[in-house]
């Protein structure tokens, strides 16, 4: 498949381990958020997402926070499989007259080692 | 989730040619959106496209270069016109799921402009 990791950061992880993936959004007047994974060859998969009226949610495996102080959200994954090995995106709305229209952090690629 | 299928998935181009990618989900939806991911970069939004008007345009984007069509609830085409090797990317459509702003996204088409 098509690598789409060529500038992107780099996160490495043993088997088992957990993962947290971090991400710096831009606008303070976001009020809705997402994580992407990113395979090579295919479109980004839907993780999770958060409101900006919570500051932690929960899912399987995953736990996303938030903290609208410093804008900063990150991604965290217990027990990484090498099946997580991906690009993962966080993905910012500030809905609106922008409803719908996500602003897309960098990136991050998880690489996992058995 | 809303499945969404793109065609082609992949295709090569001579510069100066034009080419019209197809987006095909298998559920009525409002919104979709299509978004261009350069190599080794992340998601940018391109335009918005809703059923009965014209497609709206994110900042550097212009209708002639991209012209979008949305004939109906479940099916959009992207041009991508005129095209030299700065185009080349992988295009993605995407589309709304609900009023928690969910996007799912379709698997992309490859395109490689020589």
């Amino acid at each position: 498949g098509e690598s789409v990791g060529l500038h992107l950061p780099t996160l490495s992880v043993q088997e088992g381990d957990n993962s947290i993936i971090n991400c710096a959004y831009s606008n303070s007047a976001s009020d809705y958020f997402i994580w992407y994974k990113q395979e090579s060859g295919k479109g980004p998969q839907f993780i999770i997402d958060i409101r900006s009226n919570m500051d932690k949610r929960q899912g399987q495996r995953v736990t996303v926070l938030l903290n609208k102080t410093v804008k900063h959200l990150s991604l965290q994954i217990a027990a990484t499989q090498p099946g997580d090995s991906a690009v993962y995106f966080c993905a910012e709305n500030i809905g609106g007259t922008s409803y719908g229209k996500l602003t897309f952090g960098q990136g991050t690629i998880l690489t996992v080692h058995p | 989730s809303a499945v969404i299928s793109q065609k082609p998935s992949r295709d090569i181009c001579q510069r100066g040619t034009s080419l019209t990618i197809q987006c095909q989900v298998d559920s009525q939806v409002t919104m979709m959106f299509w978004y261009r991911q350069q190599p080794g970069q992340s998601l940018t939004l391109i335009a918005t496209a809703n059923q009965g008007s014209e497609a709206t345009y994110e900042s550097g984007f212009v209708i002639d270069k991209f012209p979008i069509s949305r004939p109906n609830l479940t099916f959009s085409t992207l041009t991508v016109s005129n095209m030299s090797p700065e185009d080349s990317s992988i295009y993605l459509c995407s589309v709304d799921q609900g009023p928690a702003f969910e996007q799912y996204f379709g698997p992309g088409t490859r395109l490689t402009v020589t």
